[in-house]
């Protein structure tokens, strides 16, 4: 029943791949974020957007790329990935600033990235 | 920026018993702070949040108090049910849109 919905659920690629992860919601929120999780660890922020526009990147590899082609849709570009970038990526949205301060975040389920 | 820790890392209670996990934050700035629950395999769940200017908020069995001079807030889950087993996160918001996450509290609630 979430209503942050990712694709893919699994994704394994190469170190030499390009590949897409998508978010989307239709909830009306104005934020959206990236998150990484590694087994038995909290998420780890890595870039929020506020009203399409990228408001936070937590010094994030450039082989990473994020993109907010609208309000309801969030995209991580994957190029060049290292072993070490295979986690869970989480997306996230809320309302946003503005719109009703401190208003809760709503996870999807992830993809699950494996990097060969 | 904000520091969150996180206690216990693990916790085993026996069905029925109450169970308290424990947090502190290092920004005095902060205003918001989320409890996520956490099943393996899925996705961070929010069970309860509360604002700086409560000082405790129930939900049935979950209720989460804050004590903003010492810096602090904690979960309680009463009555505990074996559906209760999960890790469960904290986390603490200062004023744009980011969550800083405590390192997570592994609850085991044993029949």
């Amino acid at each position: 029943d979430t209503e942050v919905t990712q694709t893919p659920k699994h994704l394994v690629m190469g170190m030499t791949n390009k590949k897409s992860l998508k978010c989307e919601q239709h909830m009306g929120h104005r934020a959206m974020y990236w998150y990484k999780q590694k087994a038995k660890k909290p998420p780890e922020l890595m870039f929020v957007y506020s009203y399409e526009k990228l408001s936070i990147n937590e010094s994030v590899p450039s082989r990473f790329s994020p993109e907010c082609p609208n309000s309801s849709l969030l995209n991580l570009h994957l190029h060049a990935l290292q072993p070490e970038d295979s986690a869970l990526y989480l997306c996230a949205s809320s309302q946003g600033r503005g719109r009703s301060l401190n208003q809760p975040q709503h996870f999807g389920d992830g993809t699950r990235l494996s990097i060969l | 920026g904000e520091n969150v820790e996180q206690h216990p890392s693990t916790l085993s209670v026996q069905e029925g018993d109450s169970a308290v996990i424990k947090c502190t934050y290092s920004d005095s700035a902060s205003n918001y702070f989320p409890w996520y629950k956490q099943e393996l395999g899925k996705r961070p769940q929010l069970i309860i949040d509360i604002r700086s200017n409560v000082g405790e908020k129930k939900d049935q069995r979950i209720a989460v108090t804050l004590n903003k001079t010492a810096k602090h807030f904690s979960l309680h889950i009463t009555e505990t049910q074996p559906e209760d087993s999960a890790v469960y996160f904290c986390a603490a918001r200062t004023g744009n849109e980011k969550l800083t996450f405590g390192t997570g509290t592994r609850l085991t609630i044993i029949p």
